[in-house]
């Protein structure tokens, strides 16, 4: 079945730091992937998605890019401030998904410091 | 996207009772999900709500734990019955948007058993 792997937590940096959370799926064909934030006290919300390989999804300064290759698609951001603490979901949907439904990584805490 | 609030936001059960949790949408969904998101753990599909039919449950969970009533196109409640404190979760419910491969969350329902 399908499965996300993402890289454990947490993780604590400084305020401007570069962030890198990890994140490797394994599915058949072409998933859609996603990647979702929650704030502290606060539901999902989705941060940004790819539906096919090669694409880039971005969002409130955050990328990442699907990589069929390496069945990858890891979450960066140049600068991190205090207000990106939260916990960060990788997820996908796996191809000719009918029932749309998301299969989710453990989720990484992230942390930071002013 | 679709603005999803959920009632309550938060309960304190005693183990052996029952809570019903709803799910109000502000535009009409066929499809409805239930997730349940244990302590420090990710979320895992508890079951598939279609108006018009009986939910679909996933592996793992059972109609008679988790009985889902979906009345109508804007609306499901979800109910964790004879609760145990392994039953303590944040609860939420997503509907699908516009691509169909996005969903929105609620903004869940914490449940304490004591």
């Amino acid at each position: 079945g399908d499965s996300v792997t993402q890289m454990e937590g947490p993780v604590t940096l400084s305020e401007e730091a570069f962030l890198t959370i990890n994140c490797t799926y394994t599915a058949t064909g072409y998933p859609s992937l996603f990647w979702y934030v929650q704030y502290p006290g606060e539901g999902l919300q989705l941060l940004l998605k790819a539906t096919k390989a090669d694409d880039k999804g971005s969002n409130k300064g955050f990328e990442a890019t699907y990589r069929k290759e390496t069945t990858s698609f890891h979450l960066e951001k140049g600068s991190v401030q205090v207000s990106d603490s939260a916990v960060y979901f990788c997820a996908l949907i796996g191809s000719g998904g009918s029932n749309y439904k998301l299969t989710f990584g453990k989720g990484t805490l992230l942390t930071v410091n002013p | 996207s679709a603005v999803i609030s959920q009632k309550p936001s938060r309960d304190i059960c005693q183990r052996g009772t029952s809570l019903t949790i709803q799910c109000q949408v502000d535009s009409q969904v066929t499809m409805m999900f239930w997730y349940r998101q244990q302590p420090g753990q990710s979320l895992t599909l508890i079951a598939t709500a279609n108006q018009g039919s009986e939910a679909t449950y996933e592996s793992g969970f059972v109609i008679d734990k988790f009985p889902i009533s979906r009345p109508n196109l804007t609306f499901s409640t979800l109910t964790v019955s004879n609760m145990s404190p392994e039953d303590s979760s944040i609860y939420l419910c997503s509907v699908p948007g516009i691509p169909p491969y996005e969903q929105y969350f609620g903004p869940g329902t914490r449940l304490t058993v004591t």
